[in-house]
């Protein structure tokens, strides 16, 4: 089945850094990657849509200056966290869609758990 | 009123026992409804889907109200493995991944 790979899984951060969490698809071309971002106790809320090799479409409310996204091939998204602060500290996930096995089906990486100190 | 809205929990149920959960959302125009299940700091994992005429996958039954704007799950025969955070999920339309997410039911499945 469709495999997605997300990295780091944790990573600490000093306040005022960059973060850069990957998304890969292993078995399929994934034309489509969403992120999404999770704070304690609350709902998974997407961030962005990214089409590969077009700009990402922010949701309301999310800084596309802040949170850059990615997605240069059919296999890799990035999403980084710029000039990170302790309020960004929270579970990102990306999810992914596309061609072959990950078609018609929408594959969740397992999760970057950020901490800004 | 939220898009998505459930019980929080947590539900302590003994192993064997049934238990229900349930969920409404706010859009009228929602295409499809799923039920996610998120173990504790990992990424949710989709359980089953939801159709209108009801379905049924193994000890689990997924039910759907348009009209209230309802979905349950009945789980049967719980086991200490069910333990988890079942997500209730809608698709307003649009693209796959544009999901939105209810807070989850804390589910503890006590030997």
């Amino acid at each position: 089945g469709a495999v997605v790979s997300q990295h780091p899984s944790r990573v600490i951060c000093k306040s005022g850094t960059s973060v850069k969490i990957e998304c890969r698809s292993l078995d399929f071309q994934a034309t489509t990657m969403f992120w999404y971002r999770q704070f304690p106790k609350q709902s998974l809320m997407l961030m962005a849509t990214s089409n590969e090799g077009s700009k990402a479409t922010y949701e309301q409310g999310v800084e596309k200056d802040k949170f850059l996204i990615n997605h240069a091939s059919l296999t890799l998204s990035t999403l980084t966290v710029t000039s990170a602060h302790p309020e960004d500290s929270s579970f990102y996930i990306c999810s992914a869609t596309g061609l072959g096995a990950g078609a018609n089906v929408l594959t969740f990486g397992a999760g970057s758990r950020l901490t800004v100190l | 009123r939220k898009e998505v809205e459930q019980d929080p929990g947590p539900f302590n149920v003994p192993e064997g026992a049934t238990v229900a959960f349930n969920c409404t959302y706010s859009n009228s125009a929602s295409q499809s409804f799923f039920w996610y299940r998120q173990d504790c700091r990992k990424e949710p994992k989709l359980l089953m889907s939801v159709y209108s005429s009801g379905n049924e996958d193994g000890r689990f039954t997924a039910q759907l109200n348009r009209a209230s704007q309802y979905i349950s799950l009945l789980i049967r025969d719980s086991k200490l493995s069910d333990s988890a955070t079942y997500l209730c999920v809608v698709n307003n339309g649009g693209s796959q991944g544009n999901l939105i997410f209810g807070k989850g039911t804390k589910l503890s499945v006590k030997p």
